[in-house]
């Protein structure tokens, strides 16, 4: 089960860029690093995933070092939408029952 | 194109009472996914349905079932309910030619079950 372990809150002010480092010591060969974005009273909504090194998209970007050991959810110049509950899995989909969420890190982004 | 939806969004039910809850996944998705999601807490995984059968489970009892049917919705139904059971309880879909390849699952809204 490749468990996760992230800071448990963060505060931000607006327009800073923000980087939400998660720990995943014992992520096996084949697992893939998955960020996920939670607002209140709504599901979870996919941000971004990667194996190794670095991958970006239009939200976020995601650091992944080679001993793939953590990684790090950087989100750009954030805003007042951005507040959330962001949680870090590490798992490989086909086997979903090792998809494991954790609490998450709380953003805060403060005006 | 419609997303993952569930219904009821809200409920509340007795203990020891038994209660539905149905998913409808995203179109062309086949793989539906329960979890609960407790106040304060991450979702934990309860268990999944491909070709109609359940393929993984979580460490849940036997209260907690589940079906899919032919046009891939589901439902999780929870029997005997107990205080505890009070959660959000979230479906998501994915596409089975994917596993492996990607961890994107498209979650629902969720319904809130409050067990009094």
């Amino acid at each position: 089960l490749a468990k996760t372990t992230q800071p448990i809150s963060m505060d931000s002010y607006e327009g800073q860029e923000v980087n939400i480092t998660c720990s995943h010591n014992n992520i096996a060969t084949n697992d893939y690093i998955t960020w996920y974005q939670q607002f209140p009273s709504q599901g979870p909504r996919f941000i971004i995933q990667g194996y190794k090194t670095k991958v970006t998209n239009e939200v976020a970007s995601l650091f992944i070092p080679a001993d793939r050991k953590s990684s790090t959810l950087s989100l750009p110049r954030v805003s007042l939408s951005d507040t959330a509950v962001y949680y870090c899995l590490g798992g490989l989909w086909g086997g979903a029952n090792n998809l494991f969420f954790g609490t998450g890190t709380r953003l805060t982004v403060i005006p | 194109d419609a997303g993952v939806t569930q219904s009821p969004t809200h409920l509340i039910k007795t203990r020891g009472q038994q209660v539905t809850l149905r998913c409808s996944p995203k179109s062309g998705h086949d793989t539906v996914s329960w979890y609960q999601q407790a106040l304060g807490q991450g979702p934990q995984f309860i268990f999944q349905y491909y070709e109609e059968e359940e393929r993984q489970r979580g460490n849940f009892p036997d209260r907690f079932s589940g079906h899919q049917f032919p046009n891939y919705s589901s439902e999780l139904n929870v029997n005997a309910l107990l205080l505890g059971d009070s959660a959000l309880y979230l479906c998501a879909s994915s596409l089975e030619g994917l596993a492996g390849h990607t961890g994107e699952l498209f979650f629902g809204e969720g319904s809130r079950l409050t067990v009094l």
